[in-house]
């Protein structure tokens, strides 16, 4: 398998539920992020890991917990959440962090939250 | 700051009409430039890019040439499509972080 996977593709959870989010990157690539695109908002950046270390956190709240074991996989941890945060969850990856890097995306998550 | 302006969709066309989707943005410095496409149940993937000034970026027939002076990025192609269809993401990358920053998303719908 090529490119960027995510499963599950499609998740509905009740708030009080733990679930988790799976994206793997076969591209030997450096950087992983997470993305939540919601309706007609651009694309809101939620966390980027750079050789397994996380870089950035864009102030998001705890119910969403990131967690990177190696450079292929990153996973989002996800506990008490809102209706609010039903939206598609994007994984991408990128060679490294440079400015001319082309971020690779996977299909995405849509999570609804009841 | 950093931002990303993209023209409101839907951007509804007929099958080979001329396309062109408009993006501004304001930066300090050098920004790249980008162009994503998000086909219907599908993640974001590149179009074409464009890292300096008067770079013309080019695929699939889509082309966007970086305008320092007007700080654009237009997006634009000779004859669509109903392939064509679909969500377009301008995006700069700029910061120390080299963090992408990007506009709302324009959708463009293509009839035979």
């Amino acid at each position: 398998e090529t490119g960027v996977t995510q499963t599950p593709r499609h998740l509905v959870m009740g708030m009080t539920n733990k679930k988790s989010l799976k994206c793997e990157q076969h591209l030997g690539h450096n950087a992983m992020y997470w993305y939540k695109q919601s309706a007609k908002k651009p694309l809101e950046l939620m966390f980027v890991y750079n050789f397994k270390e996380q870089t950035e956190n864009n102030s998001v709240p705890s119910r969403f917990s990131p967690e990177c074991p190696n450079s292929s996989h990153l996973f989002l941890h996800l506990h008490t959440l809102q209706p609010e945060d039903s939206a598609l969850y994007l994984c991408a990856s990128s060679q490294d962090r440079r400015l001319t890097d082309t971020q690779y995306f996977g299909p995405g998550t849509r999570l609804t939250v009841l | 700051g950093n931002s990303v302006t993209q023209m409101e969709g839907p951007v509804t066309l007929s099958e080979e009409a001329f396309l062109t989707i408009n993006c501004t943005y304001t930066a300090t410095g050098y920004p790249s430039l980008f162009w994503y496409v998000q086909y219907p149940g599908e993640g974001l993937q590149l179009l074409l890019k464009a890292t300096k000034a008067d770079d013309k970026g080019s695929n699939k027939g889509f082309e966007a040439t970086y305008r320092k002076e007007t700080t654009s990025f237009h997006l634009e192609k000779g004859s669509v499509q109903v392939s064509d269809s679909a969500v377009y993401f301008c995006a700069l990358s700029r910061g120390s972080n080299y963090q992408l920053i990007w506009g709302a998303g324009t959708k463009l719908i293509i009839k035979p």
